[in-house]
């Protein structure tokens, strides 16, 4: 079956524009999870769905960054006002019970 | 803070020749252990481990877990070029809000040369 789609795959933007990042779960998976890969190092969580609500939403590393959930379907991630230590890989999983499944990402660079 | 530390960093070996991977964690209500491979962006679930001392395998992979020395090993034997990646490891919480959130290491790169 399909699995975890990621769009754009790769973003090139410019400082200070807002951007916004797209997750496509595996049907019928309830968990949704957002990590950041920086260059080199391991993956950092940002947050986590269960359904359309957020029970842990601490690895948001500011308050540029957001993310919503539409039912047990599709997440967005939005950074506002971007900086260059934004640029990374961001990475969405899905999850029905513990083993996540991950999309192939986006490349987000932030010139 | 739920930690996860991975060794080595990187590892350069020749094919067929076998390695050890290791994985220490200090997770908050630890529920499971998780071994990924990423070969280019997306990693590539490999093995869940939840109970101590049960092996599991498959093909030339194997994994364990011991849950009183707080540590998983992944052993890949007779090596091929083809497993050359970064193998992640992370703990699963099984508490409250935070239920099945990974905490993933730094993970090790594997080169294997032919």
């Amino acid at each position: 079956g399909a699995g975890v789609s990621q769009s754009p795959s790769n973003k090139v933007t410019e400082k200070g524009k807002d951007v916004e990042l797209r997750c496509d779960p595996i049907s019928g998976h309830t968990a949704l999870y957002w990590y950041r890969q920086r260059l080199g190092q391991g993956l950092e969580f940002l947050i986590y769905f269960q359904g359309n609500s957020a029970p842990d939403k601490s690895g948001l590393p500011s308050d540029r960054f957001s993310a919503e959930r539409t039912g047990e379907s599709v997440s967005t991630l939005t950074i506002q006002r971007t900086q260059q230590e934004d640029s990374a890989v961001y990475l969405c999983a899905s999850s029905f019970a513990i083993e996540q499944y991950f999309g192939p990402g986006t490349r987000l660079t932030v010139t | 803070e739920d930690k996860v530390v991975q060794s080595p960093l990187s590892l350069v070996v020749h094919e067929g020749d076998t390695v050890t991977l290791n994985c220490s964690y200090e997770v908050t209500n630890f529920r499971s252990l998780l071994w990924y491979k990423q070969e280019k962006k997306a990693p590539t679930f490999l093995f869940m481990l939840t109970s101590s001392g049960i092996e599991k395998k498959s093909g030339r992979l194997s994994s364990i877990l011991d849950k009183k020395e707080l540590f998983s090993i992944l052993n890949i034997t007779a090596t091929q070029t083809g497993d050359s990646a970064v193998y992640l490891c992370a703990g699963a919480n099984a508490g409250g809000t935070s239920y099945g959130k990974l905490t993933f290491g730094q993970g090790t790169i594997l080169t294997v040369h032919p």
